[in-house]
């Protein structure tokens, strides 16, 4: 059982927004950076979201993310097919002085 | 460019211990800066975080692991490991290693994985 919360599935047609949604408590997200990382089949995962809304270059700027209290958000706008992925978010928990993940949302491009 | 290699044993055997090592390149660990981090994912599951050590050699480990984990560094070598004992099939997972900012807590830098089944 993942510290973060995220929903297993999210889906989308191209062309479509879709938002995938973190939840966490007050030890992580609510007081520390959240990150998101996307994970293609059998590579590890690659950053796509630091510091709970920046891009690192090369990420397109379809991909966004915000942050509230304990929660947070990933939208990803103009959904292409090379989207399908694992997304996951992750934070530093001040309680367990080390980095949590959420359990990971599959994304299916219809 | 910094680069992180995960190497050893791709299969062990129940209540044996599972030893990896991660050799990293492009920047010493020598320099701090970063968590040294082993990280897994169990098949079809999601990403765990198993500890870190700091280059002075301090370690933090998850607490569901702790008892079984021990993680050290070579600075000479430039390689921090990981000694997972008292194995089981619930131990099957990818290994990660990987470069924790000590100062956003982003995980900078990951190696590609390395697959470990625990069978007999």
């Amino acid at each position: 059982q993942s510290v973060l919360t995220q929903p297993p599935s999210a889906s989308g047609t191209p062309g479509q927004r879709v938002t995938i949604s973190c939840s966490g408590s007050s030890s992580n997200i609510g007081s520390n950076y959240l990150f998101w990382y996307q994970q293609l089949p059998g590579t590890a995962p690659n950053l796509l979201i630091s510091r709970n809304n920046q891009r690192p270059s090369g990420v397109p700027d379809r991909f966004s993310g915000s942050k509230s209290g304990t929660s947070a958000s990933l939208a990803i706008s103009g959904l292409r097919s090379e989207d399908e992925a694992d997304y996951y978010c992750a934070a530093w928990d001040d309680r367990l002085s080390g980095p949590v993940f959420g359990g990971g949302t599959k994304l299916t491009v219809l | 460019q910094v680069q992180l290699q995960e190497s050893g044993p791709g299969l062990v055997k129940p209540s044996q211990t599972l030893s990896l090592t991660c050799t990293v390149s492009g920047a010493s660990i020598s320099n701090g800066g970063y968590y040294w981090s082993w990280i897994r994912q169990h098949p079809g599951k999601g990403l765990e975080w198993i500890g870190y050590i700091y280059y002075s050699g301090s370690t933090h480990y998850n607490p569901s692991l702790k008892s079984r984990v021990t993680i050290s560094v070579d600075t000479s070598r430039n390689q921090f490991s990981l000694k997972l004992n008292s194995v089981t099939a619930a131990d099957t997972a990818v290994y990660f290693c990987a470069g924790l900012h000590v100062g956003t807590a982003m995980v900078d830098y990951w190696g590609q994985g390395t697959l470990v089944t625990v069978s007999s």
